[in-house]
């Protein structure tokens, strides 16, 4: 079965340190977003792209975070500098394609961010 | 612009007995609805989506979710629980016209006892 693929599943980086996270959608996805979920909460969207582009990235802290999707495929999601409140879990889900009715996202395990 | 409301942020039952855990949404669409369930360190997985195909939709592990589109409702419901219900449950929304993501609701915490 087809899976989303993310790394590292954990990490651990010190405040004002740099940290970048590595997703793998489903083969012939063209829409990958990443979230970001604070403990006891919902996942919030960070960024949207539908193939290379973004589509939204409204809720982006741009001053810090980055995200790229070069080729269309995978992604990576960069924070510099990394600060305390952004410790959390960062998921990446992908669909077929931003548009179609009904069309759930399948999640990756997430990455489990902690920020010292 | 959307959003989704799951009015219980607990929910606490005995194994056997029925589930229901309430959702509510606003949208300017007829939107795309979907439960997702959270086990302790697990990824979110797909429990439900409404199709309009029918406005009860049934989903893995005996769960059902009724679209009620009067109530801008769409509550989970199981007729008994089992131990291995005990999760995080999330209401979703998705204005697919518009071509945004899925919006979540900020979950409901499922508790079975013994």
């Amino acid at each position: 079965e087809a899976e989303v693929a993310q790394s590292p599943r954990y990490k651990i980086t010190e405040k004002s340190q740099a940290v970048a996270f590595w997703c793998d959608p489903i083969s012939g996805h063209a829409t990958l977003y990443w979230y970001r979920q604070i403990l006891g909460q919902g996942p919030e969207l960070l960024v949207q792209f539908q193939d290379e582009s973004v589509v939204d990235d409204s809720q982006l802290p741009k001053d810090r975070f980055s995200a790229e999707r070069l080729k269309g495929v995978d992604s990576t999601l960069k924070i510099q500098p990394a600060e305390l409140g952004d410790s959390a879990m960062y998921l990446c889900a992908s669909s077929k394609r931003t548009g179609i009715p009904n069309t759930e996202a399948f999640f990756g395990q997430g990455t489990r961010l902690t920020v010292v | 612009a959307q959003s989704v409301t799951q009015l219980d942020s607990h929910v606490s039952v005995s194994e056997g007995t029925p589930v229901l855990l309430r959702c509510n949404y606003s949208s300017s669409y007829s939107p795309s609805l979907f439960w997702y369930v959270q086990h302790p360190n697990k990824g979110l997985q797909l429990l439900l989506k409404y199709t309009s195909a029918a406005t009860l939709v049934k989903g893995i592990n005996g769960f059902e979710a009724e679209f009620k589109k009067s109530e801008t409702s769409f509550h989970l419901t199981k007729p008994s629980a089992h131990m291995s219900d005990a999760a995080e449950y999330f209401c979703v929304v998705s204005e697919w016209q518009a071509g945004t993501a899925l919006i979540f609701g900020k979950g409901t915490t499922l508790s079975v006892s013994s």
